[in-house]
């Protein structure tokens, strides 16, 4: 069975610090990963997905996440955090061929000033 | 280009009664996906909906469907309600189902089973 996840509840650092959220998955086959972003009262805001390629991926907002295969870990990354950037995040892997998602349980980022 | 859409976006029901989500995806989008959102269980696949067919499901009771019109709008109802059902719930549309279109998700549709 696929898996996905994200074993810090919660991430704390101080504003312009790098930051990191991190994510680990199973899969059968090749993983397609995506990263979300949910802000209070409101759905989920795409980041970025890993589905080929370099194992390097930019996503939005200053975001973004190394895939490495041989640790099964997908983690999101930001040099320079902002107190904007204060949020849960999500990660999730998509079910083969279908439009299912299966998400991590959400990493909650607090960014101090 | 306008996001997905969902009505309404609160809704207090009563414990026995029905109700049913609205959700309109983006243009062009022929996928549509339900999730249900819980402190508890977190987020949670409900179905896919694809060219008005229901292509994928979760592990919902019966009481939980849904439908896509011919314009790929979708609804979701739920029957019987109960108050484990209170949730947010969101519906996601992609350009089509599987990889490697990534889903994007409307603001949700906040539940209240009293």
């Amino acid at each position: 069975a696929q898996s996905v996840a994200q074993p810090e509840d919660q991430v704390n650092v101080a504003e312009g610090n790098p930051l990191t959220v991190k994510c680990t998955y199973s899969v059968s086959g090749n993983p397609y990963l995506f990263w979300y972003v949910q802000y209070p009262n409101r759905g989920l805001q795409f980041l970025l997905k890993y589905i080929t390629g370099d194992n390097l991926v930019k996503g939005s907002y200053g975001f973004e996440a190394e895939f490495n295969k041989s640790q099964t870990s997908f983690h999101l990354k930001k040099p320079s955090a902002l107190v904007s950037d204060s949020a849960l995040y999500f990660c999730a892997v998509r079910v083969s061929n279908t439009g299912k998602l299966i998400f991590g349980q959400g990493t909650t980022l607090q960014v101090k000033p | 280009k306008a996001g997905v859409t969902q009505t309404p976006r609160y809704l207090i029901k009563t414990r026995g009664q029905q109700v049913t989500l609205s959700c309109s995806p983006i243009s062009g989008h022929r996928s549509v996906s339900w999730y249900q959102q819980t402190p508890g269980q977190g987020l949670q696949f409900l179905f896919e909906y694809f060219s008005e067919t229901q292509r994928n499901k979760g592990n919902f009771p019966g009481r939980f469907s849904g439908r896509q019109f011919s314009n790929s709008r979708s609804e979701m109802n739920v029957s019987t309600l109960e108050l484990g059902d209170s949730a947010l719930y969101l519906c996601a549309s992609s350009y089509t189902t599987g990889n490697p279109y990534e889903q994007y998700f409307g603001p949700g549709t906040r539940l209240t089973v009293t």
